[in-house]
């Protein structure tokens, strides 16, 4: 049973230490996406990549948050320094492209800074 | 780029009867839309999706319609039962591009 995995599931730190959630998507997919949820809202686009390369990431605060896919079969999310306003929970998602195409998530990471 | 909106925000219904969360989308190009139950505490799951070949696809009591023409989509459950309670996210995804999602419908099934 493929499954996206996430890394780590829970991560508390104190304001102004820098957290990396590592994300391994399933064996073939080539689109990653990395989501933001607190309280249960919306899911919030951080960044999507596709074929490994960063297509959109619009949404994700520059100057704190960056995202990268060093091979096929990682993808990183890191936050530098982090701030207790990041407390939530980060998604990964990973997908295959085409008309068949179907997105799925991994487990999140809860994330908590103080 | 897409604009998703999803109604109602909340749902309560009685177990037994029908819920019906509607979906509307901005984009002509989008031809794919998945709905995904987040259950608290948990990721979430896919559990039916229609692409824009089909105007409906039905999966036991699950139901989901599409309506290309007015930009709209509907997740349909019938024989609602209290395990049915969670948050629902519909989206929409054109070819090629990202997945954009609705702001979810928090659905309560009273026993």
């Amino acid at each position: 049973d493929a499954r996206v995995t996430q890394t780590p599931r829970h991560k508390v730190t104190e304001m102004g230490q820098e957290v990396t959630m590592r994300c391994q998507p399933i064996l073939g997919h080539n689109t990653v996406f990395w989501y933001r949820q607190t309280m249960m809202q919306g899911l919030e686009l951080l960044a999507y990549f596709r074929n490994r390369a960063p297509l959109d990431d619009s949404g994700m605060p520059k100057d704190r948050f960056s995202a990268e896919m060093p091979d096929a079969t990682l993808a990183t999310l890191k936050i530098q320094p982090s701030e207790p306003r990041d407390s939530a929970v980060y998604f990964c998602a990973s997908g295959s492209q085409g008309l068949h195409r179907r997105v799925f998530f991994g487990e999140g990471s809860r994330l908590t800074v103080l | 780029g897409e604009n998703v909106e999803q109604h109602p925000s909340t749902l309560s219904v009685q177990e037994g009867d029908s819920a019906v969360i509607k979906c509307t989308y901005s984009d002509s190009a989008s031809n794919y839309f998945p709905w995904y139950k987040q259950e608290l505490g948990k990721r979430p799951q896919l559990i039916i999706d229609i692409r824009s070949n089909v105007g409906e696809k039905k999966d036991q009591r699950i139901a989901v319609t599409l309506n290309k023409t007015a930009k709209h989509f509907s997740l349909h459950i019938t024989e609602t039962q209290p395990e049915d309670s969670a948050v629902y996210f519909c989206a929409a995804s054109s070819p090629g591009n990202q997945f954009y999602f609705g702001t979810g419908t928090s659905l309560t099934v009273i026993p």
